[in-house]
């Protein structure tokens, strides 16, 4: 299996512009998260779905932000509009749940810059 | 809620050195715990976990870490520091019972000098 893929790896945008960050998991993994990383506030989760569903979403900071998973194999975390705030690395992971503790396997993140 | 602390956000040895990381959580039932690491520019490896089977765990590269519920800690350790071990090291616990999400401590980057 080639992991957990996201695309971009890198992206820079301007301000008040929309963000897609586009995330697909291992093949046959039920939970999928969407975390932040900054160097403010470290490691946020800030969204999970369970067979394409949300879970939480309690740590979607505001309405700018959403996610969705329209199939076990493909999310999206979008951004509209962005804030020069959301400049951080968006991590996607994903984890099976009938293998017990829930151990995840990230991707290797998207950077954002929002100028 | 369950939480980890790490204390030190900075830790630096010397090459064969004894390599310590602290981690203490809190949990209202038995957690699961981890340890993760991330290299500059990549996403966050999986280092080792207790699921409340042995209380001391070994993970890849070396490292092992103990869970201590008297003490409610689950330090890493590694007997020898290796130049590639630097990165940063992440603590993080979730609720027993699979799929539930991870809380992760605000990590300690580890820095090795020859």
């Amino acid at each position: 299996d080639a992991g957990v893929i996201q695309s971009p790896r890198h992206e820079v945008t301007e301000m008040g512009q929309e963000v897609t960050l586009r995330c697909k998991p291992i093949s046959g993994h039920d939970y999928l998260f969407w975390y932040r990383q900054t160097m403010m506030r470290g490691l946020e989760l800030l969204i999970y779905f369970n067979n394409n569903v949300p879970i939480d979403d309690s740590g979607m900071p505001e309405d700018r932000f959403s996610a969705k998973m329209p199939n076990a194999s493909f999310s999206t975390l979008k951004i509209q509009p962005s804030e020069p705030r959301d400049s951080a690395v968006y991590f996607c992971a994903s984890s099976l749940s009938a293998a017990g503790a829930n151990v995840l396997t990230f991707g290797a993140g998207s950077r954002l810059t929002v100028l | 809620a369950q939480s980890v602390t790490q204390l030190g956000s900075h830790v630096s040895v010397s090459e064969g050195a004894l390599v310590l990381l602290r981690c203490n959580y809190s949990s209202s039932v038995p957690p699961y715990l981890f340890w993760y690491v991330q290299y500059p520019n990549q996403g966050l490896q999986l280092l080792l976990k207790y699921t409340s089977a042995a209380t001391l765990v070994k993970g890849i590269n070396g490292f092992e870490a103990e869970f201590k519920k008297s003490e409610t800690s689950f330090h890493l350790t590694k007997p020898s520091a290796h130049m590639s071990d630097a990165a940063e090291y992440f603590c993080a616990v979730s609720l027993t019972g699979g799929g539930n999400k991870l809380t992760f401590g605000t990590g300690t980057q580890l820095k090795v000098e020859l």
